[in-house]
C-alpha cells in the first residue's frame, strides 16, 4: 500500500532563511509526486509536481528514488509562504488520479 | 467565475439527521472527487467519479452516498450523521489521469452536534 509521510507538523522559520519541508513515500511502483499548498482562507492548490520539473514561487522539489523522498525547498522564505503544505502521491499505473496525501506541514514564516 | 464551488460553506446539524453537500465545476473536467479533512488537517480521498461513473470508492461507510447527475456536478449525501462525521469536506475536479492538477473547492465545514 502507498503511504506518504511528512514528519514535521509545524515548521517555524525566519524570513530570509532557507526552508525545507520533508516528504517521504512508500510505494512499490513508480509514483508521480506533488506538493499542494493551502494559504489561510484559500482553497487547496497545486504548488508543483515532479513531472513538470517547474520552480514555482521559488520552491523546488527533487525526487530521490533511492531515499524515496520528495522534499520541498526554498532558499529564502517569505512571509507570504506561511501556509499548510501537503505532499501527495499518485500511482503512475492509476489512470484516475487518485491522490494519497501526507498529513501536512504548517509553515510559519516570522519577520 | 469560480472554478469549483460547493454549497453550503458551513453546515451544523444534529446526530441522526440526513444532509447533502453540493459541488459544481465549470472547468469542463471529466473527473470529480470528494475528500475529507479531519480535525488534524489530514486529507483523505473518499470518492471519485469520471463522466458520472463511480471509479474510486474508498472504505467509507454506506451512510455516505455520492451522486453525479452530470459530469459538472458531484453531490454528497450523508445519512444518519454521527459525531465522527464532523470534518471539512472538499470537492475537486481534474482532467482524467494521474498527472493532472486537481482543482479544489473552498470546502464545507460540517459540524455534527
Amino acid at each position: 500500500a502507498q503511504r506518504v509521510t511528512q514528519p514535521e507538523k509545524l515548521l517555524s522559520v525566519f524570513k530570509g532563511a532557507p526552508v525545507e519541508l520533508k516528504c517521504n513515500y512508500s510505494y512499490s511502483g513508480s509514483p508521480e509526486l506533488f506538493w499542494y499548498v493551502q494559504y489561510s482562507r484559500q482553497r487547496l492548490q497545486l504548488l508543483l509536481r515532479h513531472i513538470s520539473r517547474e520552480s514555482i514561487k521559488g520552491f523546488t522539489a527533487d525526487l530521490n528514488k533511492g531515499e524515496t523522498s520528495f522534499h520541498l525547498k526554498k532558499p529564502f522564505a517569505q512571509e507570504e509562504d506561511s501556509a499548510m503544505y501537503y505532499c501527495a502521491l499518485s500511482p503512475l499505473t492509476d489512470s484516475w488520479g487518485k491522490l494519497q496525501f501526507g498529513a501536512g506541514t504548517q509553515v510559519v514564516v516570522t519577520p | 467565475d469560480t472554478a469549483v464551488s460547493q454549497t453550503p460553506k458551513y453546515l451544523v446539524t444534529q446526530m441522526g439527521n440526513d444532509k447533502s453537500i453540493k459541488c459544481e465545476q465549470n472547468l469542463g473536467h471529466d473527473t470529480m472527487y470528494w475528500y475529507k479533512q479531519d480535525s488534524k488537517k489530514f486529507l483523505k480521498i473518499m470518492f471519485s467519479y469520471n463522466n458520472k461513473e463511480l471509479i474510486i470508492n474508498e472504505t467509507v461507510p454506506n451512510r455516505f452516498s455520492p451522486k453525479s447527475p452530470d459530469k459538472a456536478h458531484l453531490n454528497l449525501h450523508i445519512n444518519s450523521l454521527e459525531l465522527g462525521d464532523s470534518a471539512v469536506y472538499f470537492c475537486a475536479s481534474s482532467q482524467q489521469g494521474w498527472s493532472y492538477e486537481q482543482y479544489f473547492g473552498p470546502g464545507t465545514r460540517l459540524t455534527v452536534t
